[in-house]
């Protein structure tokens, strides 16, 4: 069965440091791929997607991901994260030949020091 | 307002009841889903369907009984669930198979 791995299970982090999450999937030809974030006590919320086209995907709240298709790789990038990041973030792809289920990665909790 | 609603947001069951999740959702998708999310784990795909008709089920144990009676709506029916199935029940919902999907906030189930 295709999977989701995130590197990372909690990331402390200071106000205005960078962040990066690691995504890594396994192979599974064509996927369609998304970053989702639970902030404490909300629902699950999508922060970005990649279906095709520019590999570079920028979504809400300054965050941006990278598709490195030859390294099966999703990784989430913000420059410099603010105390309202905290939260937990969850890579999820869409398999095309898994009949287009979303499949989670196991999260990582995302804690910023103000 | 996530465009999915749950119902109810708490739930406290004993192992003999029978209760029912319910979810609604406003944005004409035509797929919905059923997740399980357990502390530590990752999100668990449970059940999906798609124009109403049932397309995937996870090797899930049958007191989980989905239904979907129309394309805005999806139940999931408990009966005599055991202790580890206390979780997080999430709903989601997305236009088709292929693109993102909208989560509802959950239904947080405990059985005792």
């Amino acid at each position: 069965a295709q999977s989701v791995s995130q590197h990372n299970h909690h990331v402390i982090l200071s106000e205005a440091a960078s962040l990066e999450l690691g995504c890594n999937y396994s192979y599974g030809g064509t996927v369609n791929l998304f970053w989702y974030v639970q902030y404490p006590g909300q629902h699950l919320q999508l922060l970005l997607k990649y279906f095709s086209g520019d590999p570079l995907v920028k979504g809400i709240k300054g965050f941006e991901a990278e598709f490195i298709k030859s390294k099966f790789s999703f990784n989430l990038r913000k420059p410099s994260v603010q105390w309202s990041d905290t939260a937990e973030y969850f890579c999820a792809v869409i398999f095309y030949n898994q009949g287009g289920k979303l499949i989670f990665g196991q999260g990582t909790e995302l804690s910023v020091k103000p | 307002e996530t465009g999915v609603t749950q119902t109810p947001r708490h739930l406290v069951m004993g192992m003999t009841n029978k209760k029912s999740l319910k979810c609604e959702q406003h944005l004409g998708h035509n797929a919905m889903y059923w997740y399980k999310q357990s502390a530590k784990k990752p999100l668990e795909l449970m059940f999906v369907y798609s124009l109403e008709e049932r397309v995937e089920n996870n090797s899930v144990p049958s007191r989980f009984s989905p239904e979907c009676p129309n394309s805005s709506h999806l139940f999931l029916h408990l009966h005599t669930l055991q202790p580890e199935d206390s979780a997080l029940y999430l709903c989601a919902s997305s236009k088709e198979m292929n693109t993102e999907a909208f989560f509802g906030q959950g239904t947080r189930l405990t059985v005792v």
